[in-house]
């Protein structure tokens, strides 16, 4: 059973590039997470997807960035017009659908996508 | 508001001895999960225990959950080299209007262990 791929798992862009992450979730698990790690700092939530839906984009900035979770296919975490401060390891997560209310499942991390910014 | 909050931010010790980390948080809290992230690789999940639990084993790791204190700890028994890692504790929210999938991290607690 493979876990959360993602891929690549370091791109190099030049500012103003655009970076595409993907992510494909573990197989039986309809919730992706994508987070964003700074050096020496922990995980910041970006945003919550389920297939074809956003329910959670809060921790997204509002400007060049965009995540899909597509009905067929990976999820994608797009940057458009990169930029250095975008510099981050970027890590996606799934979890299976939650049952009952109040409780959630563990999400089960990838190995992440480390993006350098020139 | 940082809502998990690991200490210490740095642990080393030898060998065989026991790691205890400390996290605290803010807010109510769903569920508090403990992760591990080796240097420059993903995390993996270690265990996570309900706002309900107040001890949980998983092989050579206990946690412990007070949320009277809002605190858990992560004890690690009979260190090995290989346990050398960051550790984090993530917690999910339960206020209302709270969203229990939106997990909040500490900056970590750096455990090395010599050999």
């Amino acid at each position: 059973n493979a876990g959360v791929m993602q891929n690549p798992r370091h791109l190099v862009r030049r500012r103003g590039q655009e970076a595409r992450l993907r992510c494909s979730p573990m197989k039986g698990h309809s919730h992706v997470y994508w987070y964003r790690q700074l050096p020496e700092e922990g995980l910041k939530f970006m945003v919550y997807l389920q297939k074809e839906n956003i329910i959670d984009e809060s921790g997204m900035p509002k400007e060049r960035f965009s995540a899909e979770f597509p009905k067929e296919g990976p999820s994608i975490l797009r940057i458009q017009q990169v930029v250095r401060g975008d510099s981050a390891a970027y890590f996606c997560a799934s979890s299976p659908p939650m049952g009952g209310t109040g409780y959630s499942y563990e999400q089960f991390f990838g190995p992440g996508t480390r993006l350098t910014v020139l | 508001s940082q809502q998990g909050e690991e200490d210490p931010q740095a642990l080393s010790i030898q060998e065989g001895e026991n790691a205890t980390m400390n996290c605290s948080y803010k807010t109510s809290i769903n569920n508090l999960q403990w992760y591990r992230q080796n240097s420059g690789r993903g995390l993996v999940h270690l265990i996570l225990i309900r706002s309900n639990e107040r001890e949980k084993h998983s092989g050579r790791l206990r946690v412990t959950l007070d949320t009277s204190k809002k605190s858990s700890s992560l004890l690690i028994t009979a260190s090995r080299a290989a346990d050398t890692a960051s550790y984090f504790c993530a917690t999910d929210a339960s206020y209302s209007g709270g969203s229990n999938y939106k997990l909040t991290f500490g900056k970590g607690t750096l455990l090395t262990v010599n050999p």
